[in-house]
């Protein structure tokens, strides 16, 4: 079983809906969370991320994290074509130094 | 320079050849990491280099990888014998203290071995 659990997609949604991307962990000592977004051929970008559990709001963007279930989800409210991509989970146990685990990432299409 | 550059940005290479990827990270940024991301796979971890310290290569898959950082700025991911399974797109990110949450990654370099 693999430490973080991504469900690929892909996804498809029409242009204006909610988003809801998500990950489970089975590692109890990861602190802090991250979601990444990958366009093709691009290399991953940091949208967010959030220490320990609780939400984090960014514009359109929402980051959960429940440490209690291992469990974190991203929400995208008024979802734009342009935030078609590929969006990845990664996580650590601290800051310094520290490799993050990814998810496998799920693929999100925003249809006109 | 303004972001992290790799090259060759594709390569395709036989089945039993070397090859090497190249990764020029952010300036002053102390730390590099590679990554590795294959088809349903995710990133996978291969080795971290901060400032002078020995480098992290607990992710390096086989002894067929090896990397190295000149000078503390630029990095090469050598590949020898390389095998099917090894064709994957090769991430390099660099970041100012090690940090993982400042991580800025390149575009990658697609390997491709027939």
């Amino acid at each position: 079983q693999k430490e973080v659990e991504q469900d690929p997609g892909p996804l498809s949604v029409p242009e204006g809906a909610i988003v809801s991307l998500n990950c489970t962990y089975s590692n109890s000592a990861f602190q802090y969370f991250m979601w990444y977004r990958q366009y093709s051929r691009k290399g991953p970008e940091l949208l967010m991320y959030t220490y320990s559990s609780g939400n984090k709001e960014d514009g359109r963007f929402t980051a959960q994290v429940d440490k209690s279930s291992k469990y974190i989800s991203l929400f995208i409210r008024d979802s734009q074509p342009s935030d078609s991509a590929t969006y990845l989970c990664a996580m650590s146990q601290g800051l310094g130094g520290n490799k993050l685990t990814f998810g496998t990432g799920t693929q999100l299409k925003v249809e006109l | 320079g303004a972001g992290v550059s790799q090259s060759p940005s594709n390569k395709v290479t036989e089945k039993g050849k070397d090859v090497e990827l190249r990764c020029d990270p952010i300036s002053g940024h102390t730390a590099l990491y590679w990554y590795r991301q294959s088809l349903g796979q995710g990133l996978e971890f291969l080795i971290y280099f901060q400032g002078n310290s020995a480098p992290d290569k607990s992710g390096l898959p086989s002894d067929r990888f090896s990397a190295e950082r000149t000078g503390g700025s630029v990095s090469t991911l050598t590949i020898q014998r390389t095998q099917q399974e090894d064709s994957a797109v090769y991430l390099c990110a660099s970041s100012s203290s090690g940090q993982g949450i400042g991580y800025t990654f390149g575009s990658g370099t697609r390997l491709t071995v027939v």
